[in-house]
Formats: C-alpha cells, structure tokens, sequence
C-alpha cells in the first residue's frame, strides 16, 4: 500500500515561477525524503527532513513538514526547464531497514 | 565511482521464462533493496537486504527471489516471469551513519522488463 499520496498528480508552470508539491501520509513516521525521476531515469535524492524538524532548505528547494497534520510540502524557487521531473515523497520508518514507502509522484512541466 | 548499477538495462521474455537481474553498488553500502515502478505509480518494495547473506520481503516479494552472497551485489531472479511482471525495476543501496537506521537511498539508472 502506498502511504503517501501526492498533490496535484501534474503540475505545468512557467520558467521563473514557484512550484509546490505537497504530500500525505497516514502512520508515524521517523523521516521524510523528497526524490526527483527525470524520464527514464532512477531516483535522486533531494532532501530528507526528519520528524523532529519543521523546515529545511536546500539551494532552492523548501521543504516543510507538519506532523500533526500528517503532510509535507516541497517547494521550488526560480524553476528552471532543467526542474522538469516526476517527484515523490517517501515516508521513513525508524524500523532497522528504513523501508521506504513512496507516494505515487508528481509530475512537474516547467514551460519556457 | 559507479554508484549503483543495473544490468541488463533493457529485457523481454515470454511467460514462463526465468531471468535474473543484477544489481552491483561500489559504495560498501550496507542496505540495498529492489523495487518496481509501474506506470504512473510510485515504487513498491519487492524485498531488500540489510547485510551480505541476509535478505526479507518487502511489500509485493510474490514471484520473485533474491540473494546477496557478496555485499556489493543484489540479485532479483524471476523463476517463471508472467505479464503482471512487466515494469521498471530499480535497485537502491543505503547506509547507516554512526551505525544507526539508514537515511537516503542511491538509486540504480533502472531495469525496463517486458514480459509478453
């Protein structure tokens, strides 16, 4: 079962805007991860934001997470075309594997 | 250093048919897990390893097998590959700093399996 859910699903903007994605999950979690999918592509790594943080920065990617309400958000600043990508949320668990579990993505246009 | 490879890149068998995928990281990473991604979805977990010689299911482990005799390689083996198998399989590998559970994951570039 897939614990996070994303939203929007899609995402068009244009060049110089501001993007955010949000996502939901539903257990406790220990961590949340942010990665990007170019197509075709594997998974990158872009934040990882703990559950004892509200915020973090990196460069120009914001991410929030508000625990009480279950949710984070990612947001993009000055989007580039370069930024155009799936995005997923992952949920950790502070189980000894830190099986991930992943939202089903956001897939952001940026438009010159 | 590679990262995280997968080989092969692409692959398509008829039902029935067995293959085995290999999934190699050059980061002496302790963690590493296989998934699959199908259309317009998120990745689900088929099953991971948390150490050489140790292997557990994951979230959707029916019809596929695993085994880490070296720490750096990840083997996904299909026994009798049917068409519910066709997806993008992604291996990823993972490490625990200070020992403790492991944070973000390093993902291979990906399997694309078609199964006709």
């Amino acid at each position: 079962s897939q614990q996070g859910e994303e939203d929007p699903q899609a995402l068009s903007i244009q060049e110089g805007e501001n993007a955010t994605m949000n996502c939901s999950y539903k257990t406790s979690i220990n961590n949340l991860q942010w990665y990007r999918q170019n197509s075709g592509r594997g998974l990158v790594h872009l934040i990882l934001i703990r559950s004892n943080e509200r915020e973090k920065h990196s460069g120009r990617l914001r991410v929030t997470l508000d625990t009480s309400k279950k949710s984070s958000s990612l947001l993009i600043t000055a989007s580039r075309a370069a930024d155009t990508a799936s995005y997923f949320c992952a949920t950790g668990s502070l189980q000894g594997a830190q099986k991930l579990v992943f939202g089903q993505g956001t897939r952001l246009t940026i438009n010159p | 250093n590679a990262g995280v490879t997968q080989t092969p890149k692409f692959r398509v068998l008829k039902t029935g048919q067995s293959m085995t995928l290999l999934c190699a990281q050059d980061m002496n990473h302790e963690y590493m897990y296989w998934y699959r991604q199908d259309p317009g979805m998120g990745l689900r977990l088929i099953h991971y390893s948390v150490g050489e010689g140790t292997t557990a299911k994951g979230e959707v482990p029916d019809g596929y097998n695993v085994s880490r005799l070296k720490k750096q390689n990840f083997l996904l083996g299909l026994e009798s590959a049917a068409p519910s198998q066709t997806s993008v399989y992604f291996c990823a590998s993972s490490w625990a700093p200070g020992g403790g559970s492991p944070y973000e994951q390093y993902f291979g570039p990906g399997t694309r399996l078609t199964v006709t």
